[in-house]
């Protein structure tokens, strides 16, 4: 079974670009959250989708959104890019609902110069 | 605020002997945890999780204890083998899972031969 797919991996941006982040979950998988890492503040929930609607949504500004297709593949969007944006992105890929296992991706590494 | 506190940034154990991993909360509504593992450039991989329902769940050589009075959980591996070398991350779900994971800080488990 192929696990938790993220493009790209690896991704350098400059301060106001806006960037795109591409998750493809675990085949059958409905629910797909996104977290950040950062050194200072740890792994933070941003927000998860299930069957194509925003479920829930951790505490970050607008300017981080995202959907889910039909196929439950993933994107998450950071508009006006800051210097404090610079991350690691993760994706978790869950079954169904509620606490139904997560299982992460490898990440992206997102710079913003 | 943290919610989820792992208060040793890293721990040292020799190979063979019992890796023993803290982790406290402050929410009274987390009613789910679970331990992850992460390695350099990979997202957390699962280990064990524990309802509030009960006190001990065992998969192997992980064990994680829960003590609802308070407020701590650990996980327990036995023996400890180079392999474990790596950030231990500790999660809370609460209200099955509406608000996503909420992560400790994570802890550097360094196992010497």
């Amino acid at each position: 079974k192929a696990g938790v797919t993220q493009t790209p991996r690896y991704l350098i941006k400059t301060r106001g670009q806006q960037v795109t982040l591409s998750c493809s979950p675990i085949s059958g998988h409905r629910s797909v959250s996104w977290y950040q890492q950062t050194p200072g503040q740890g792994l933070q929930f941003l927000f998860e989708y299930f069957s194509e609607t925003q479920r829930n949504k951790g505490n970050f500004p607008g300017r981080f959104s995202g959907r889910q297709f039909s196929n439950s593949r993933s994107e998450m969007n950071v508009s006006t890019l800051e210097l404090g944006d610079s991350a690691l992105y993760l994706c978790a890929s869950i079954r169904d609902r509620g606490t139904d296992t997560q299982y992460f991706g490898p990440g992206t590494r997102l710079t913003v110069l | 605020d943290q919610q989820v506190k792992q208060n040793s940034p890293s721990l040292s154990v020799q190979e063979g002997r019992i890796s023993i991993l803290n982790c406290d909360y402050t929410n009274s509504m987390f009613d789910y945890f679970l331990w992850y593992k992460k390695y350099p450039a990979e997202g957390p991989t699962f280990l064990i999780s524990i309802s509030s329902i009960k006190d001990k769940n065992e998969d192997g050589r992980f064990t994680v204890f829960l003590n609802k009075s308070a407020k701590h959980l650990s996980l327990h591996i036995v023996p400890s083998q180079p392999g474990d070398s790596a950030v231990y991350f500790c999660a809370a779900l609460s209200g099955g899972g509406a608000d996503g994971l909420t992560f400790g800080k994570g802890t550097h488990l360094i196992i010497q031969p």
